[in-house]
């Protein structure tokens, strides 16, 4: 089983902070964060990923509460093209395989 | 593109039929995924390599699956006698393994439809 929790669905307006939310309460203190997104009848792209520190990339930041039981993926200016499912997972780097939540469907409006 | 690539891209077979899928991976990632994901669901883990060696597989795999990796290069996962509940996309990821976190890189995915 997936050990996230993120909300099914979301809206954000073309130009605005998209900031999708997740729980991972039980996360252990080798595994990191890791959000990757889906596009419609696409493979899955990496995004981003944090073990304690907050992180940034061309694509995204991610925020990691200090305890590291939830994180916030932001994307700062959302266009049309990030309109997706975003998966956020967590993971040890032993195997690096992922095991996937139902994500949320992330809908960006013009 | 990510320089993953899947063949073919679309197959359609009938019930009992065996189906071979290749994933040829970026060529210096000596990590190789499996995944699997029927629709409206996220993809779920089938199997990994590292290099040839195939280090774990799920549950999942039933008998009729095999996954190979000759020589640490592609790799090609077959089922054999196809059920209707195989159809799915099947997806390769490849990554560059070691003790520090890396991304995975997936191809497009093959689309399996059994009828």
């Amino acid at each position: 089983d997936a050990k996230t929790t993120q909300p099914p669905s979301m809206d954000c307006a073309e130009g605005r902070a998209a900031n999708l939310p997740c729980n991972h309460s039980t996360i252990s203190g080798n595994e990191y964060v890791y959000w990757y997104r889906q596009i419609h009848s696409q493979g899955p792209q990496y995004i981003i990923h944090g073990l304690k520190n907050n992180e940034t990339n061309e694509m995204a930041s991610l925020i990691i509460t200090e305890d590291r039981k939830s994180s916030t993926l932001i994307l700062p200016h959302a266009t049309l093209r990030d309109t997706a499912v975003y998966y956020c997972i967590v993971s040890s780097s032993n195997t690096g395989k992922l095991i996937f939540g139902q994500g949320t469907t992330l809908q960006v409006k013009p | 593109d990510t320089g993953v690539s899947q063949n073919p891209r679309h197959k359609i077979t009938k019930r009992g039929q065996n189906v071979t899928f290749r994933c040829d991976p970026i060529s210096e990632h000596n990590r190789l995924y499996w995944y699997r994901q029927t629709l409206g669901q996220g993809p779920e883990f089938l199997t990994y390599f590292q290099n040839e060696a195939q280090l774990e597989k799920s549950r999942l795999l039933s008998d009729r699956f095999s996954a190979e990796r000759p020589k640490g290069s592609f790799s090609t996962l077959e089922i054999q006698r196809t059920e209707q509940g195989d159809s799915a996309m099947y997806l390769c990821a490849s990554s560059l393994g070691g003790h520090t976190p890396y991304e995975q890189y997936f191809g497009p995915g093959t689309r399996l439809t059994v009828t």
